[in-house]
């Protein structure tokens, strides 16, 4: 069974800084790899989807990477702001069909004025 | 362009009770999904359905019933509600290809309490 874990549960940074989130997977078999953020009381919303066929997907300041073989992802965000305190979330596409999304739990991201 | 809607936003029932949880969509996707969100635990996955018509299970449908009524609404529906059942419940939509994937579209959630 796929296990996605994203370490740490919780993080604060200063405004300015850039900083990477985790996420690693169990099953290297995958077909895809979102990264989501969800804002308190709200639904989430898509920042960047990685094919099983890519290394890298950017959008803006934001840049994730897919890493198959280590089971591991990253999600940079460069010159953080405030606006970026949420809660990231990764959710990995199993072999069979995009349906079958498999979330970790999430890292509440802070970032501090 | 209002993307993916929910009814209601909130709701409380008693044990026993039996609710339906709406969603619609208006963005012509094939595919959609009712996720349950709890803490600690992930998002995790109910039911879909790939296409109007079809319906397959997901992770955790016990105690869940679902209708595609069109290709634009899926409904959940509890029919006897249990104290496990709160949660917030999530609809999503997505296109869906051959080879290639799509990202996932969220509406705002449902936040249920069953007393």
């Amino acid at each position: 069974k796929q296990e996605v874990t994203q370490i740490p549960a919780a993080l604060s940074v200063p405004e300015g800084e850039n900083l990477v989130l985790n996420c690693s997977f169990t099953d290297s078999a995958i077909y895809n790899l979102q990264w989501f953020r969800q804002d308190p009381g709200k639904g989430l919303t898509s920042l960047l989807l990685i094919q099983s066929s890519q290394r890298e997907q950017t959008s803006g300041r934001l840049n994730a990477s897919l890493d198959k073989s280590s089971g591991r992802s990253t999600l940079y965000i460069a010159a953080s702001q405030p606006g970026d305190s949420a809660t990231y979330l990764c959710a990995v596409g199993a072999n069979f069909g995009n349906e079958k999304l498999t979330f970790g739990t999430g890292t509440r991201l802070t970032i501090i004025p | 362009n209002a993307g993916v809607t929910q009814t209601p936003k909130f709701q409380v029932l008693k044990t026993g009770q039996s609710m339906t949880l709406q969603c619609a969509q208006d963005m012509n996707h094939n595919s959609m999904y009712w996720y349950r969100q709890d803490p600690g635990m992930g998002l995790r996955l109910i039911y879909y359905s790939a296409s109007e018509g079809t319906t397959d299970k997901g992770e955790v449908p016990n105690g869940y019933n679902v209708s595609r009524l069109n290709k634009r609404e899926f409904s959940l529906r509890l029919e006897s509600a249990a104290p496990s059942q709160t949660s917030v419940y999530f609809c999503a939509s997505s296109l869906t290809g051959t080879g290639f994937f799509y990202e996932q579209y969220f509406g705002p959630g449902t936040r249920l309490t069953v007393t």
